[in-house]
């Protein structure tokens, strides 16, 4: 059971670069997400995802794109990085948002350099 | 917007002693659900202790347990007999009926042998 998988766990992109933050989990949840953690700042949800075909966007999505064609993956694209994309970014599923199934589990992290 | 805040950003306790760690929020909702997550030097963010706001008893979870005060809008977290390997980032965090889980801007924790 690998939990939640995020690829690549380092990337280093140039200004106006395009890259695509892979997050796949075999725990057939329903909720996916995607957060970045940006130092005395916390978690801030960027997209959200209850299902496969339905997303919904978080407190910063700007400059960031998502889907959800399965209900395993939940692909986070940057369409033309900027240097405040420089960041650690964490993809995080759940079963549900009852009590009991609305615990998150996190994957390893990505961090992002944008120069 | 709805905001969690936790007022110590760094937070530092003797091994074995007892240390609290402060989280207030704001909601217009009845009900939702509270959770502390735990961020090692590893960057794993791991649960230690989650809460429902319609229960009264406050949750625990062996050495760690909580303070929720709903009317005063608050969720501590406390730990006993503090363990070195209890080191990390605390992160105080609400889901609410909107599906957006908020989280607020951590607490470092240094244990100190």
């Amino acid at each position: 059971n690998a939990g939640v998988t995020q690829t690549p766990k380092f990337q280093v992109l140039k200004t106006g670069q395009s890259m695509t933050l892979q997050c796949a989990q075999d725990m057939n949840h329903e909720y996916m997400s995607w957060y970045r953690q940006d130092p005395g700042m916390g978690l801030r949800l960027i997209h959200y995802s209850v299902g496969a075909g339905i997303t919904d966007q978080g407190e910063v999505p700007n400059g960031y794109n998502v889907s959800r064609s399965t209900t395993e993956d939940f692909p986070l694209r940057l369409l033309s990085a900027a240097p405040s994309q420089t960041s650690v970014y964490f993809c995080a599923s759940s079963r549900g948002f009852a009590s009991g199934a609305n615990v998150l589990t996190f994957g390893a992290g990505s961090r992002l350099t944008v120069l | 917007a709805q905001t969690v805040t936790q007022s110590q950003p760094e937070m530092s306790v003797q091994e074995a002693e007892t240390v609290t760690l402060s989280c207030t929020y704001d909601t217009s909702e009845s009900d939702y659900y509270l959770f502390w997550y735990k961020q090692p030097p590893s960057r794993q963010m791991i649960l230690v202790i989650r809460q429902e706001a319609y229960k009264q008893q406050n949750a625990t979870e062996n050495r760690f347990s909580v303070n929720f005060q709903k009317a005063a809008k608050s969720f501590s977290l406390k730990i006993s007999d503090s363990q070195l390997g209890d080191a990390a980032m605390y992160f105080c965090a609400k889901l609410s009926g909107t599906y957006k889980y908020i989280f607020g801007t951590g607490t470092r924790l240094k244990v100190l042998a």
